[in-house]
């Protein structure tokens, strides 16, 4: 079945350090993946999205993603974490034809 | 701010009651969305509308009846709710439903308390 796997449910991490969420995808074709972050009493707010070409996919707020066909990944990274990224972020995904999936979301907590 | 706007921000009703959620869009979009969020579950999607035409309905209980008048408001008209219906509801929208590769922009949603 065509999904999305976050693997990780909570991550902390320091302020100042570095942050990799990690995104698992099944889809046959080249899927559109999109990485989203939701702050308390917010809806979700697009960080970035992948559709083709560069693997390497910039996004708002200093993040970025990589797209990696062989380990059908697409993880979300920021050098430095502030204390304002703590919120929950979502992978989602699709291809052409079916609909959007979200991934269950991993909560991340900022700590001093 | 977001383009997307939600009204009310929080809702508590009982289970006799009758309410709305209204959604508004100001990107030109065509398609929007209705999803529900509740603790410890993935994102559910509960209707989609695309150009004022429903598409989807994913086996959503007839207690919730969506509306769209025009492809910048969309409705969610609540009655007989039950507890287990208490969750934060998302309204989203993006250009086209059929262009997978059109990203979803979500409102603030209403935190719904169902008691």
């Amino acid at each position: 079945a065509q999904s999305v796997t976050q693997p990780d449910i909570h991550i902390t991490v320091s302020e100042g350090a570095s942050l990799e969420l990690r995104c698992n995808y099944s889809y046959g074709a080249t899927p559109y993946l999109f990485w989203y972050v939701q702050s308390p009493g917010q809806g979700l707010q697009l960080l970035l999205k992948y559709f083709s070409g560069d693997t390497l996919v910039q996004g708002i707020k200093g993040f970025e993603a990589e797209f990696k066909r062989s380990q059908s990944s697409f993880n979300l990274r920021k050098p430095s974490v502030h204390w304002s990224d703590a919120a929950e972020y979502f992978c989602a995904g699709t291809d052409s034809w079916g609909k959007l999936q979200f991934g269950a979301g991993t909560q991340v907590v900022v700590t001093p | 701010e977001t383009g997307v706007t939600q009204t009310p921000r929080h809702l508590v009703m009982g289970m006799t009651n009758k309410k709305s959620l209204k959604c508004e869009q100001h990107l030109g979009h065509n398609a929007m969305y209705w999803y529900k969020q509740s603790a410890k579950k993935p994102l559910e999607l509960m209707f989609v509308y695309n150009f004022k035409e429903q598409t989807e309905n994913n086996s959503v209980p007839s207690r919730f009846s969506p509306e769209c008048p025009n492809s910048s408001h969309l409705f969610l008209h609540l009655h007989t709710l039950q507890p287990e219906d208490s969750a934060l509801y998302l309204c989203a929208s993006s250009q086209d439903r059929t262009e997978n590769n059109s990203p979803l922009h979500f409102g603030n949603g209403t935190r719904l308390t169902v008691t």
